[in-house]
């Protein structure tokens, strides 16, 4: 059973740059697509970005222009940053399994803050 | 582009069952598989359903799929509700002309 951990500063000043590292466990990375999704306090989820373990990416287009997601095989883990944050970015990051059209295997979630 | 579009709250008394619709707006509803995960309060999503009709391990017979190509819909339905069915629900696809994820908007269902 493949597990997902994210981890990452729960705060963020504004302007800056959103970092967060999602680790895999039980499982190899090296199979299927990786997920990065997130949610806004008390709102509904959204896509974000994935990346396959050769490296290659699709991006929300809404997010496109911010986010920037990478893949380390050696330490099976992948990563998300999202430049100039603001209020707005704040919200609960997943990261999640995907494999044909599905996601599964989510992990327990990050609070980022954008405050100052 | 497509939106999957899911009503804001249903509610329902425990024992009964209940049906939350997920309409897609544009192509065809079985172009690509349909995926619904619970979400408890404070808590991670987890898949209650993948393919449009299957079971993860350890998810209750009580929870099932289907899709209905005359409405472009897929359905998920609880039955025997139990208090602790009580979550948000998000049916989610994939776009494949786009290469993107979509989730619906969530449905909050209410058991009481």
């Amino acid at each position: 059973q493949v597990q997902l951990q994210e981890s990452g500063p729960g705060l963020v000043k504004p302007s800056e740059t959103l970092s967060l590292t999602c680790s895999v466990s039980g499982g190899s990375i090296s199979s299927n697509y990786w997920n990065w999704i997130r949610q806004p306090p008390g709102k509904g989820l959204e896509w974000i970005a994935y990346i396959y373990y050769s490296g290659s990416t699709n991006y929300n287009p809404s997010l496109r222009s911010r986010v920037t997601i990478s893949v380390d095989t050696s330490k099976n883990q992948f990563s998300l940053k999202l430049s100039s944050v603001t209020a707005a970015d704040t919200a609960v990051y997943y990261c999640a399994r995907g494999y044909g059209d599905c996601v599964d295997s989510w992990g327990q979630g990050a609070l980022v803050t954008v405050s100052s | 582009n497509f939106m999957l579009t899911q009503p804001q709250s249903v509610s329902e008394s425990p024992g009964k069952t209940v049906t939350i619709p997920c309409t897609r707006s544009s192509g065809s509803i079985a172009s690509n598989y349909v995926q619904w995960h619970q979400q408890r309060p404070g808590s991670s999503p987890t898949t209650v359903i993948y393919e449009d009709n299957q079971r993860p391990s350890g998810v209750p017979d009580r929870f099932s799929g289907s899709i209905d190509s005359s409405s472009n819909s897929a359905s998920l339905t609880i039955s025997g509700l139990k208090t602790e069915d009580e979550a948000d629900y998000y049916c989610q696809s994939y776009d494949s002309s786009n290469d993107e994820v979509v989730f619906g908007g969530g449905t909050k269902l209410t058991v009481l």
